[in-house]
């Protein structure tokens, strides 16, 4: 079945540095992904719509110049988290609904746990 | 008022009994209704997708969902240890729109 891979999975990081998660569809084409954000013992929270070849769209509230969206390749997706701090220490995921039917499924990856010391 | 809502538990229950998760929203536009599964620091893992009104099933895992009422079910039938998770409920209207989410129950089941 389709796949959606996300990398790394785990990340811990000093703070003010930089850090890139990746997330690719493994075998299937995504024109748009979708990256999530989940605080422990919450729910997903959406961060912003990530479009191939375009500007990723963001949520209300979202620092769009501190989450960095580059969806650079139909099976691509990279999250740059800029100038990191503690407080984005996070569980971030990433989706993609399966192309070309509107009832679509979406598919996450495994998740990235980000820790900023 | 949230577009989805759902009982965040937790939710113990002993071993083979049927578990019900419920959730409400308020939009009625969506049209597509999904339950993930996720255990702990992992991604969500898809269950049950129904578009529209009805009920699906899928071995031990039955969905319902109710548009007149705005309401959707996931039963679980014969619950396992393996089982204990957090069960999302997600739902959104037509195209790649997004995804909205309920809080997430947690869910329990003890030998």
């Amino acid at each position: 079945g389709a796949v959606v891979s996300q990398h790394p999975s785990r990340v811990i990081c000093k703070s003010g540095t930089s850090v890139k998660i990746e997330c690719r569809s493994l075998d299937f084409q995504a024109t748009t992904m979708f990256w999530y954000r989940q605080f422990p013992k919450q729910s997903l929270m959406l961060m912003a719509t990530s479009n191939e070849g375009s500007k990723a769209t963001y949520e209300q509230g979202v620092e769009k110049d501190k989450f960095l969206i580059n969806h650079a390749s139909l099976t691509l997706s990279t999250l740059t988290v800029t100038s990191a701090h503690p407080e984005d220490s996070s569980f971030y995921i990433c989706s993609a609904p399966m192309g070309g039917r509107e009832d679509t499924e979406a598919f996450f990856g495994q998740g990235t746990r980000l820790t900023v010391v | 008022q949230k577009e989805v809502e759902q009982d965040p538990g937790p939710l113990s229950v002993p071993e083979g009994a049927i578990v019900s998760l419920n959730c409400t929203y308020s939009n009625s536009a969506f049209q597509y209704f999904m339950w993930y599964r996720q255990y702990s620091r992992k991604g969500p893992e898809l269950l049950m997708y129904t578009y529209s009104s009805g009920n699906k099933e899928d071995g031990r895992f039955t969905a319902q969902v109710d548009k007149s009422s705005k309401y959707i079910s996931l039963f679980i039938r014969d619950s396992q240890p393996s089982d204990s998770a957090t069960y999302l409920c997600a739902m959104r209207s037509g195209g790649y729109n997004k995804l909205i989410f309920g809080a997430g129950t947690r869910l329990a089941v003890h030998p």
